[in-house]
């Protein structure tokens, strides 16, 4: 299994633009995860999935972040407009009962 | 909501010596708490994980302890090596099991001197 697959790995962008990640889950996977990563707030869950249905998006910062899961095997994460504060490494991990959760490589954004 | 704290921050000890991450937690309801392994430029990796209807859990150089009335959890990993050198992360899941949200810990670079 090549595991799950985000992208880009990187992204520059300046500040007012749309910015969207992308995630492709692990088959059979039936949990899909967002986190956040920083220095000063460390890992911290954005939105989550079970069976493609949002099930708590109390993380989401504000209303210029949206997430969605069209089917089972992808999932992004939309930022409009984008800011300097949004500036980040943003996982995405899938995950079932049985094995825990898998991460991805992660993006690193950055907002100039 | 669940909290979860983690200590040290950062750990340093001579290659072939233990080390010992120490975490809590405040939601007695929490029942699964794995630890997870970040290296640099990569996504953090499950190590090991423990349910809260055990004590113990060892995978080789590699224990977990969980202490439910005191709401605590402690990695240990014995004959450490300079490729167990990395960022260490444990967490809780406040409602239960590897498909709901996990709340993290704030890490701790473990750095293991040849």
């Amino acid at each position: 299994d090549a595991g799950v697959i985000q992208s880009p790995r990187h992204e520059v962008t300046e500040m007012g633009q749309e910015v969207t990640l992308r995630c492709k889950p692990i088959s059979g996977h039936n949990s899909l995860f967002w986190y956040r990563q920083t220095m000063m707030r460390g890992l911290e869950l954005l939105i989550y999935f079970n069976n493609n249905v949002p099930i708590d998006d109390s993380g989401m910062p504000e209303d210029r972040f949206s997430a969605k899961m069209p089917n089972a095997s992808f999932s992004t994460l939309k930022i409009q407009p984008s800011e300097p504060r949004d500036s980040a490494v943003y996982f995405c991990a899938s995950s079932t009962l049985q094995s825990g959760y898998t991460f991805g490589s992660g993006t690193r954004l950055t907002v100039v | 909501g669940e909290n979860v704290e983690q200590h040290p921050s950062t750990l340093s000890v001579q290659e072939g010596d233990s080390a010992v991450i120490k975490c809590t937690y405040s939601d007695s309801a929490s029942n699964y708490f794995p630890w997870y392994k970040q290296e640099l430029g990569k996504g953090p990796q499950l190590i090991i994980d423990i349910r809260s209807n055990v004590g113990e859990k060892k995978d080789q150089r590699i224990a977990v302890t969980l202490n439910k009335t005191a709401k605590h959890f402690s990695l240990h990993i014995t004959e450490t090596q300079p490729e167990d050198s990395a960022v260490y992360f444990c967490a809780a899941s406040p409602r239960g099991g590897a498909t709901n949200k996990l709340i993290f810990g704030t890490g701790t670079l473990l750095a293991v001197q040849p």
